[in-house]
């Protein structure tokens, strides 16, 4: 069955430091990938995507994120975290051909400490 | 973006009543969709539609039906609440195609006693 996995229900950063959220996915067709984020008492707003074509995908707020196939990994990061980054993370993956088996990870609750 | 709106934000209701969730979208998306959100665990599909007159069951399995009368309209109702509908309710939608964006409701916080 196709999954999608991310590592740390929570992560904490100092603000300025690196930001790195894993998200791995099992599939045996090419995916479609994004990721959400949620603020408090907020719906999920799409970060970004990867459809096709560069690997590395830039989305809002400097977060950026690679496609590794050989890996089966999409993880997110962002250069230097801000208080404002802290918020909820989720990965989220579709394959084509039914769009609406949209399969979301877990989410990881990001903490930014000042 | 608040183009998706949800109502009401938060429902504290007794066991056994009939509810229903409210979903409208302004962006004459096809596509629309009811997920279930749990503290710590991943959303879950539970409804969805292609369009007017619609409907399919999602990957969990749930007690609550929908209906898809109007493009922009897409309610949820449980018949009879029980504490273990509670939980967070989230509608989307989105145009067509699998590498579409999902637009997201703010949610209905839902309290079962």
């Amino acid at each position: 069955a196709q999954s999608v996995t991310q590592l740390g229900s929570h992560v904490s950063v100092s603000e300025g430091a690196l930001v790195l959220l894993r998200c791995n996915y099992s599939s045996s067709v090419p995916p479609y990938l994004f990721w959400y984020v949620q603020y408090p008492n907020q719906g999920l707003q799409l970060l970004l995507k990867y459809t096709t074509g560069a690997t590395l995908v830039k989305g809002i707020n400097g977060f950026e994120a690679e496609f590794k196939k050989s890996e089966t990994s999409f993880h997110l990061t962002k250069p230097s975290a801000h208080m404002s980054d802290a918020a909820e993370y989720f990965c989220a993956v579709t394959w084509g051909g039914g769009g609406f088996k949209t399969i979301f990870g877990a989410g990881t609750r990001l903490f930014v400490k000042a | 973006e608040a183009d998706i709106y949800q109502t009401p934000r938060y429902l504290v209701i007794g066991t056994g009543k009939k509810i229903t969730l409210e979903c409208s979208q302004t962006m004459g998306h096809d596509k629309m969709y009811w997920y279930q959100q749990d503290p710590g665990m991943e959303l879950h599909l539970i409804h969805y539609s292609y369009g007017v007159n619609s409907t399919e069951k999602g990957d969990l399995s749930s007690e609550s039906t929908v209906s898809r009368i109007r493009t922009e309209h897409f309610p949820l109702t449980l018949e009879s609440a029980r504490p273990s509908h509670t939980s967070q309710y989230l509608c989307a939608s989105s145009e067509a195609g699998p590498n579409e964006k999902l637009f997201f409701g703010s949610g209905t916080q839902l309290s079962v006693l």
